[in-house]
């Protein structure tokens, strides 16, 4: 069946850029998509990027795109102590997306 | 910025009694979706609704769930007996962008 994967942790010092990497399985998702989930809280769509594009990019967040391995990346240049969530991958394919297990962003001072 | 409400933010019911968890979809939006992340595990997709019907559940979507937009602005999920593996955040989510709401934490006991 269909399904997400990403690294379950990462930590990095404010200030480093964080790269968090994600791999799906569904060659037909469209759209795929970056949300972020503070503690306790619900989820903020941050970014997404068509299937049909190689990167994307909104300010501080760079988003990577490789088609062919099913490979997407979410870049944080200069992180800050507030960017400290838990990141979602998911991938769209005929309506209802499909998740990661979230990757723990832990950034130190 | 238009945001997709939820309420209660937190309910707490007793084992085989009925809740309702209640969704404000973005106006204008024509798609909407319930999923449920049970703690520590991955956000799964229950049921998407379109045109007053559904148009695609989940295995996890069973006899016990309905939904229903009942007055053109709110969008709800009822859970006819709830069980203790019932206990879980769910989240609206509004349009195919899929922006979610803050969620309702729901606690069965």
């Amino acid at each position: 069946g269909e399904d997400v994967e990403q690294s379950l942790f990462l930590s990095v010092r404010e200030g480093d850029s964080s790269v968090i990497n994600c791999t799906y399985t569904d060659s037909s998702s469209t759209y795929l998509y970056w949300y972020k989930q503070e503690p306790g809280a619900g989820l903020q769509l941050l970014t997404y990027i068509f299937s049909n594009m190689d990167m994307k990019q909104d300010q501080r967040l760079t988003v990577l795109l490789n088609k062919k391995d099913k490979h997407l990346s979410l870049r944080i240049a200069d992180t800050q102590t507030g960017d400290s969530a838990i990141y979602f991958c998911a991938a769209r394919g005929a309506g209802k997306l499909i998740f990661g297990q979230g990757t723990t962003l832990q950034v130190k001072p | 910025e238009p945001e997709v409400t939820q309420t209660p933010s937190h309910q707490v019911t007793q084992m085989g009694q009925e809740v309702i968890l209640r969704c404000v979809p973005i106006s204008n939006h024509l798609y909407f979706y319930w999923y449920r992340q049970i703690l520590g595990q991955k956000v799964e997709f229950l049921v998407s609704f379109y045109n007053n019907e559904i148009s695609e559940k989940s295995e996890i979507f069973d006899d016990q769930f309905s939904v229903e937009r009942p007055d053109g602005s709110n969008f709800t999920l009822k859970i006819r007996s709830t069980k203790l593996e019932d206990s879980a955040m769910y989240f609206c989510a509004s349009s195919s962008e899929q922006y979610f709401g803050p969620g309702t934490r729901l606690t069965v006991t």
